[in-house]
């Protein structure tokens, strides 16, 4: 999986409480993202990461924040998580340098349920 | 590992048949494609990639086809196999400055009988 890992890799949580998942990679790669997958919709982009301490939102980012205090290390955090919060999470990681775009490569995923 | 039971459009084949995975994508700005495939359990994998100065690009049993007049991308799989069976999404990126994310289409699910 490209040296990407996610953790953790499963977490059941209540509804109010925060959440964070790590990812952390090993390609020292400029790029990192966290997107969700739901059925019918995908994946869908929440925030991605172009550098340590640049992120930027996603089509999805309501009721998440993101920090990336190092290259390897991207963090996602459920502020206050809810049902609709409910999800797979993958988190990615790219290289490319200029306008050159390149391919994504994932983690494994972590499953989140919020109850 | 991780799944998603996603209700998907499935492409139902042979094994030994050749299948073909459509993708219609909308943003004409977009420069550059790639095809995912995704196993059960598992984050999506990298197939094949191409840019929009080509047409038709070739890797080991794979070719993708991009028809930009149309916005179109298909994937073609040759002697298609059973380890072929996953979710198969195409994904764009589109001519932004550096944002280099991509945009995922639903998927379609390619179920090999042996």
């Amino acid at each position: 999986d490209a040296g990407i890992t996610q953790s953790p890799r499963h977490k059941v949580t209540e509804t109010g409480t925060p959440v964070t998942l790590r990812c952390h990679q090993t390609e020292n790669h400029r790029y990192m993202y966290w997107y969700r997958q739901d059925p019918g919709h995908g994946l869908r982009l929440i925030h991605y990461s172009y550098g340590v301490k640049d992120t930027d939102k996603g089509e999805v980012s309501d009721g998440y924040s993101v920090s990336r205090s190092k290259t390897e290390d991207f963090l996602l955090t459920l502020e206050s998580a809810t049902s609709s919060q409910t999800s797979v999470y993958f988190c990615a990681i790219s290289a490319g340098t200029g306008n050159l775009r390149t391919e994504a490569f994932f983690g494994q995923g972590t499953r989140l349920t919020v109850v | 590992g991780e799944s998603v039971g996603l209700h998907l459009p499935t492409l139902s084949v042979q094994e030994g048949d050749n299948s073909i995975i459509n993708c219609a994508y909308s943003n004409s700005a977009s420069d550059y494609f790639i095809w995912y495939k995704q196993e059960s359990g598992k984050g999506p994998q990298f197939i094949i990639d191409i840019r929009s100065n080509m047409d038709k690009r070739q890797g080991q049993r794979v070719t993708v086809l991009l028809n930009k007049t149309v916005k179109h991308l298909s994937l073609q799989i040759a002697a298609t196999q059973p380890g072929d069976s996953a979710v198969y999404f195409c994904a764009e990126a589109g001519m932004d400055t550096g944002r280099r994310a991509l945009t995922f289409g639903s998927g379609t699910r390619l179920q090999v009988q042996p």
